[in-house]
């Protein structure tokens, strides 16, 4: 079964300091690999998405991800991070075509990010 | 953004009540999709929607029923609702490609059912 797993709880990081936000992934097939924000009392948005190509994706708002596929691994990163960028982060995988597709999305549990002036 | 619009955005109802959440969306997306988000679980999946009257069961559908009687909208029913569904639902919809679109996101409907 697809799966995705975001190993820590909280990260806590300097302004102006980079940023890593880990997601890991179990997949049949290719992955399909997604990031959103969400900041309180909003809904999702996406921030990249990992398909096929370059190992290194770059995103919104000055976000990027690595796919490393040895380490079945999907990490976000952002070389400086802005007191702005606290929120909730989710990696997400999409369902295989063989349980039907529709684009359905897999979420891990989430990783507050916390950016501290 | 896409246009989705949920309401109520927020409720507060009994146990054993009947309950329907909106999804309004105006992006004439074919897909559309009910989850619920709970501390430590992420957003998991109720029901989606992959056409007009066409309605399928997610990860978590026990208690929750769905209609798609237009393109547009997509409703979800807790027909006795319990206290284990409290919680905060999000509908998403996504246009059908070949390209992986992403999920656009409502900003959710915050239900607490004593």
């Amino acid at each position: 079964a697809q799966s995705v797993a975001q190993p820590e709880d909280q990260v806590n990081v300097a302004e102006g300091n980079p940023l890593t936000v880990k997601c890991t992934y179990s997949v049949s097939g290719n992955p399909y690999l997604f990031w959103y924000v969400q900041y309180p009392n909003r809904g999702l948005q996406f921030l990249l998405k990992y398909i096929t190509g370059d190992n290194l994706v770059k995103g919104s708002y000055g976000f990027e991800a690595e796919f490393n596929k040895s380490q079945t691994s999907f990490h976000l990163k952002k070389p400086s991070a802005l007191v702005s960028d606290s929120a909730l982060y989710f990696c997400a995988v999409r369902d295989p075509p063989e349980s039907g597709g529709y684009n359905k999305l897999i979420f891990g549990a989430g990783t507050r990010l916390a950016v501290h002036p | 953004d896409a246009g989705i619009t949920q309401s109520p955005r927020h409720k507060v109802t009994e146990t054993g009540t009947p309950v329907t959440l909106r999804c309004h969306q105006t992006e004439n997306h074919r897909y559309m999709y009910w989850y619920r988000q709970d501390p430590g679980h992420g957003l998991r999946l109720i029901h989606y929607s992959y056409g007009v009257k066409d309605t399928d069961k997610g990860e978590v559908s026990d208690g929750y029923s769905v209609s798609r009687s237009k393109t547009e909208d997509f409703l979800l029913t807790l027909e006795s609702a319990t206290s284990s569904q409290t919680s905060v639902y999000f509908c998403a919809s996504s246009y059908v490609s070949f390209s992986n679109q992403p999920q656009h996101f409502g900003d959710g409907t915050r239900l607490s059912i004593l």
